[in-house]
């Protein structure tokens, strides 16, 4: 099943923070968060693992809630560049290593 | 440029055509997955190889589509009969394992007129 991802779309002034969720109704093995220009392949931008820990680089992070399958990926001081679509994928435990996405967020982050 | 390269970039074909297209995947990357995206969507898988064995198939991937990793390398994706709902971004991934990030390749947008 396809994971949920909200809000679908979110619209920051730069400097704002954001917070992005995504939701699956089965067991997780990873989630893989992802970010999209359009035109342009997905770039990747962390997973975490089951185990319900936390990641980060820079003003990005992301945490995994391996009890309620539920991955928030937050953006603080928000920059130009991180405009665009962004898409968790989800690992589940019997997926084979494929991913399934959701729908995407659409961040748009204006001066 | 030692990435994921996908050939062609863009395709556009007549109805009723077949169409390949070809995913050169980063040398040590095992594993090869094939995805489709619509505008609007997130990538939905299509089917992804171990090396040379194709070990799963989506219930999207009609018996129009084939794919083949012939040597464990490069992968080939085929629509034969193209029909209109087939325009989309034909994506190729690459990754060394479960719980691995893959690496995209640019994409193949197919239209078909």
């Amino acid at each position: 099943q396809q994971p949920v991802q909200s809000p679908q779309a979110v619209i920051l002034r730069e400097g704002e923070d954001a917070v992005i969720n995504c939701s699956s109704s089965k067991a997780l093995y990873s989630v893989h968060w992802y970010r999209q220009k359009h035109g342009e392949a997905p770039v990747f931008l962390m997973i975490l693992l089951k185990g319900g820990e936390q990641k980060g680089h820079d003003k990005i992070s992301a945490s995994f809630n391996e009890k309620k399958q539920q991955s928030s990926l937050y953006l603080t001081a928000s920059q130009l560049s991180y405009s665009g679509t962004y898409f968790c994928g989800t690992e589940g435990e019997t997926s084979g290593s494929r991913l399934t996405f959701g729908e995407g967020t659409q961040l748009t982050v204006n001066p | 440029d030692t990435g994921v390269s996908q050939d062609p970039r863009h395709k556009i074909t007549k109805r009723g055509q077949n169409v390949t297209f070809r995913c050169d995947p980063i040398s040590e990357h095992n594993r090869l997955y094939w995805y489709r995206q619509t505008l609007g969507q997130g990538p939905e898988f299509l089917t992804y190889f171990q090396n040379e064995a194709q070990l799963e198939k989506s219930r999207l991937l009609s018996d129009r589509f084939s794919a083949e990793r012939p040597k464990g390398s490069f992968s080939t994706l085929e629509i034969q009969r193209t029909e209109q709902g087939d325009s989309a971004m034909y994506l190729c991934a690459t990754g060394q394992g479960s719980r691995q990030r893959a690496f995209f390749g640019q994409g193949t947008r197919l239209t078909v007129v």
